[in-house]
């Protein structure tokens, strides 16, 4: 059974620019979530993705957008990058109804 | 506002002690309540979680609605239990739309 893993792994990007990370979910499960988690701080809930379509969002601008694809990957899109989105971004998969996620290990973003 | 709650950023024990970590939470409806753990250089994790009403590495949770709380407790504290711990709450069934607290950072002592 393979985790979920997600990539890139570490990535620096500038003020303004535009940043897509990706995220396959664990085998057979079929909803995404995902969270920003910056120093010293819970992860904080974006979005969720359930058989492709936004299930629910959190607390983030209209900048923050997402897809789900058929074999239930995903990817977080931010536009207009700015400083205070430097962060840890976390993908979790999950299915039925154990409610229980499945974490990667994350994509550490640095905008400067 | 659905909201999770950890008021100690810090705990720290020596081995043995029992230890506490504090968890509330608002939430109009029934939420579903989970601990997270994660422990050094390993992705967050399940620990437990309310429905189950199970004991894992010899942590226990009880929910608490009158009080709205949802406290970890574990009567010994080992060496391993050393990690971050996250307070998480599922606003509907099956997980959907969890939100998590700040978080608390147990640290036991030889």
């Amino acid at each position: 059974e393979t985790g979920v893993t997600q990539s890139p792994t570490h990535l620096i990007k500038t003020r303004g620019q535009q940043v897509t990370l990706r995220c396959s979910s664990q085998s057979g499960h079929n909803t995404v979530s995902w969270y920003q988690q910056a120093l010293g701080q819970g992860p904080q809930f974006i979005f969720q993705y359930y058989r492709e379509e936004e299930n629910g969002r959190g607390n983030f601008p209209p900048r923050f957008s997402g897809l789900q694809f058929p074999n239930y990957s995903s990817e977080l899109n931010v536009n207009a990058l700015e400083l205070d989105d430097s962060a840890l971004y976390l993908c979790a998969s999950s299915g039925g109804l154990s409610g229980e996620l499945f974490f990667g290990e994350g994509s550490r973003l640095t905008v400067l | 506002a659905q909201r999770v709650t950890q008021p100690e950023k810090l705990l720290s024990v020596f081995k043995g002690a029992p230890v506490e970590l504090k968890c509330n939470y608002s939430y109009s409806g029934s939420p579903e309540l989970f601990w997270y753990v994660q422990y050094s250089r390993q992705r967050l994790q399940l620990l437990l979680r309310h429905i189950s009403r199970e004991s894992i590495k010899g942590f226990t949770a009880d929910l608490n609605k009158g009080e709205t709380s949802f406290h970890l407790k574990k009567p010994f504290a080992q060496e391993e239990d050393s990690a971050m711990y996250y307070c998480a709450l599922s606003r509907e069934a099956g997980g959907f739309k969890t939100i998590f607290g700040a978080g608390t950072r147990l640290f036991v002592k030889a």
